[in-house]
């Protein structure tokens, strides 16, 4: 089955600096992998995601980068805000259907 | 995003007693559901595939008989933990899959403690 490995697993920026977490995956089948945010005591909010028909996507201030053969991506945060102090998630599957979750990353802005 | 809501928000019962979890996609319909657990501090880990008109499908390791899904409408699936013991308590959370936007959405979570 897909293993999904992510790091780091804490994060501590400056507010306004840049906040990079990677993950990587196994089975090259996998072709949706999005990035969710939780805070805490509340579910996964869906920020992000990519299919693997393109390589890169951006969203204001977040982009994900995609590299198949090398079978890893990338959420990629500018201009980090104390309110993007949470706890993020990768994922990975076939057609959206079972997620395979990384194992998260606590990641706190410093004011 | 699309919106998914999961109701009761946090419940408290009694060890013994059967605690059902109701999981709604309220702008799309959803042919396939999701439950996870999550442990305090840890990732989220899939209990079933729930799928409308059909039986749940239990990842390895979920009893089918303490936790019964039921996904009876393509906006509604429901979890029954049966006969609930503190070891069950956890937070438990829904997703739906939509279909055309190829995405899975997730419910706010059902925080369960059993005493």
């Amino acid at each position: 089955g897909e293993n999904v490995e992510q790091h780091p697993s804490t994060l501590s920026v400056q507010e306004g600096d840049s906040a990079v977490i990677k993950c990587t995956y196994s089975d090259s089948a996998s072709n949706y992998f999005p990035w969710y945010k939780q805070e805490l005591g509340k579910g996964p909010q869906l920020i992000i995601d990519i299919r693997s028909n393109v390589g890169e996507k951006k969203d204001q201030r977040i982009a994900v980068t995609l590299n198949k053969t090398a079978k890893h991506f990338s959420l990629h945060i500018t201009e980090t805000q104390p309110e993007d102090s949470a706890v993020y998630f990768c994922a990975a599957s076939l057609g959206a259907n079972n997620l395979f979750f990384g194992t998260g990353t606590r990641l706190t802005v410093i004011p | 995003g699309a919106v998914v809501s999961q109701h009761p928000s946090r419940v408290i019962c009694k060890s013994g007693t059967s605690v059902k979890i109701e999981c709604r996609s309220l702008d799309f319909q959803a042919t396939t559901m999701f439950w996870y657990r999550q442990f305090p501090k840890q990732s989220l880990m899939l209990m079933a595939t729930s799928n409308e008109g059909s039986k749940a499908t239990y990842e390895q390791g979920v009893e089918k008989d303490k936790f019964l899904i039921n996904h009876a409408s393509l906006t509604l699936s429901t979890l029954t933990v049966t006969s609930a013991h503190p070891e069950d308590s956890s937070f438990y959370i829904c997703s739906a899959r939509d279909v055309p936007r190829e995405t899975q959405y997730f419910g706010p979570g059902t925080r369960l403690l059993v005493l």
